[in-house]
């Protein structure tokens, strides 16, 4: 079955500067690949979706990559700020139904 | 954007008791809704998937007579957990599919629920 890996470290990093989050996955590539924050005791919010024949999505500060030889997308944020601090999440949908699978989170929190 | 609301936001019940969480599309209509529930630190986790007027579909070690599902309009779902435990203590999300190519799915705000 299909598994997702993010990175379970919390990401500290200095306010201004880019964080880079990754999700990495095994098996087969999803048809789309999707990211979202989450932040304590709130549910999910999207973020930006990739497709599997996309090698790059931008959507203001965000960035995504998605490398289906590698198996792995790259989240950045640039210019991060301590409002960015959450926990984000990366979500693959496999086929044709619409479930989605998520990865277990990559909490960040960006210092003043 | 598309808004989903879900009710309660908290619940604390007793053992043995039922509990109805409602999940709703506020702007759009939504054919399909998910179930998802969330432990500490931890995934969500598919439970079902709710198609307004048709059965949900349960995923594999979900108990379908425990976590009832009815999605009876295109705008309303609904969990409920029967004779809860303790250990169905947790945070379920609902999310609501949009229509159209992509898989944009909208998340509710999530229900804590406490089974004392």
């Amino acid at each position: 079955s299909q598994k997702i890996e993010q990175n379970s470290e919390a990401l500290n990093i200095q306010e201004g500067k880019t964080a880079t989050l990754t999700c990495n996955y095994t098996n087969y590539s999803p048809a789309y690949l999707q990211w979202y924050r989450q932040d304590p005791g709130r549910g999910p919010v999207f973020l930006l979706l990739i497709r599997e024949n996309e090698k790059e999505k931008r959507k203001e500060r965000l960035k995504v990559t998605f490398d289906t030889t590698l198996k792995q997308s790259l989240f950045h944020i640039t210019a991060s700020q301590p409002a960015d601090s959450a926990t984000y999440l990366c979500a693959l949908r496999m086929d044709s139904s619409y479930k989605l699978i998520f990865g277990s989170g990559t909490r960040l929190l960006v210092r003043p | 954007g598309a808004v989903v609301s879900q009710h309660p936001s908290r619940v604390i019940c007793k053992s043995g008791t039922s509990v109805k969480i409602e999940c709703r599309s506020l702007d759009f209509q939504a054919t399909t809704m998910f179930w998802y529930r969330q432990f500490p630190k931890k995934s969500l986790m598919l439970m079902a998937t709710s198609n307004e007027g048709s059965k949900a579909t349960y995923e594999q070690g979900v108990e379908k007579d425990k976590f009832l599902i009815n999605h009876a309009s295109l705008t309303l779902s609904t969990l409920t957990v029967t004779s809860a435990h303790p250990e169905d203590s947790s945070f379920y999300i609902c999310s609501a599919r949009v229509g159209g190519v992509t898989n944009e799915q909208f998340f509710g705000p999530g229900t804590r629920l406490t089974v004392l």
